[in-house]
């Protein structure tokens, strides 16, 4: 499977636990986004990548998330101190060094936080 | 704040009917991509329209780019089963980074057999 990849699939966990979320993208993608749709929402954007370099950050990134691409390959979203409002489908998605604006997205991982 | 605004939200129809699902701005996109989400998956990219007053075909979905890069529209000729989901319209505005997209909160369409 040469498509993006998200690590694990469902999360649930208990309000104050941490959590970490992987995201593999398409091989020879260089930027890579994490977005967070919510029930009856479109996706938002949260932070974007191009290779390790963390580009852009939304507001909505709160201080207890951070995002990491160490390698230029691979990337993890984590959330410390989780809240009941962070439950929602956090995607990935990756697009190609050639400019475009298309993205490819993964099939997300699904935050329920108790 | 650039908003994206679809309508219907909902919409339930026939096999073999026809559909028009719209997204309409005040602001100016510099493109506007149309998605397909099934529940419990991401979203997958249908079109990308550039052009003011652009139309793309695929099959049996049109889709047009308004002339003011403002709205577009999304018409499919007669829908079946396999097109039930989410349609989620996404609009790259001019200076933001590419894929920085802002999306509307979608038309979930349901054909029945």
């Amino acid at each position: 499977d040469t498509g993006v990849s998200q690590n694990p699939r469902h999360k649930i966990t208990k309000r104050g636990q941490n959590v970490t979320f992987r995201c593999d993208p398409i091989s020879e993608h260089n930027r890579l986004y994490w977005y967070r749709q919510t029930l009856g929402q479109g996706p938002e954007f949260l932070t974007y990548f191009q290779n390790e370099a963390q580009l852009e950050k939304s507001r909505l990134l709160s201080d207890r998330f951070s995002a990491e691409r160490p390698k230029g390959s691979f990337s993890t979203l984590e959330i410390q101190r989780t809240e009941q409002g962070d439950s929602a489908m956090y995607l990935c998605a990756s697009g190609d060094p050639r400019g475009s604006e298309k993205l490819f997205f993964g099939s997300g991982t699904q935050l329920s936080v108790l | 704040t650039q908003l994206l605004e679809q309508s219907p939200q909902f919409l339930s129809i026939q096999e073999g009917e026809n559909l028009t699902v719209y997204c309409n701005s005040s602001s100016v996109f510099s493109s506007l991509q149309w998605y397909r989400q099934e529940p419990g998956e991401g979203p997958v990219l249908l079109v990308t329209v550039v052009t003011g007053g652009e139309v793309k075909k695929l099959k049996r979905l049109t889709f047009q780019f308004g002339d003011a890069r403002k709205d577009s529209s999304l018409h499919i000729t007669a829908a079946q089963p396999g097109d039930t989901g989410l349609y989620l319209c996404a609009g790259a505005g001019y200076g933001g980074s590419q894929g920085n997209l802002i999306f509307g909160k979608g038309t979930k369409l349901s054909v029945k057999p």
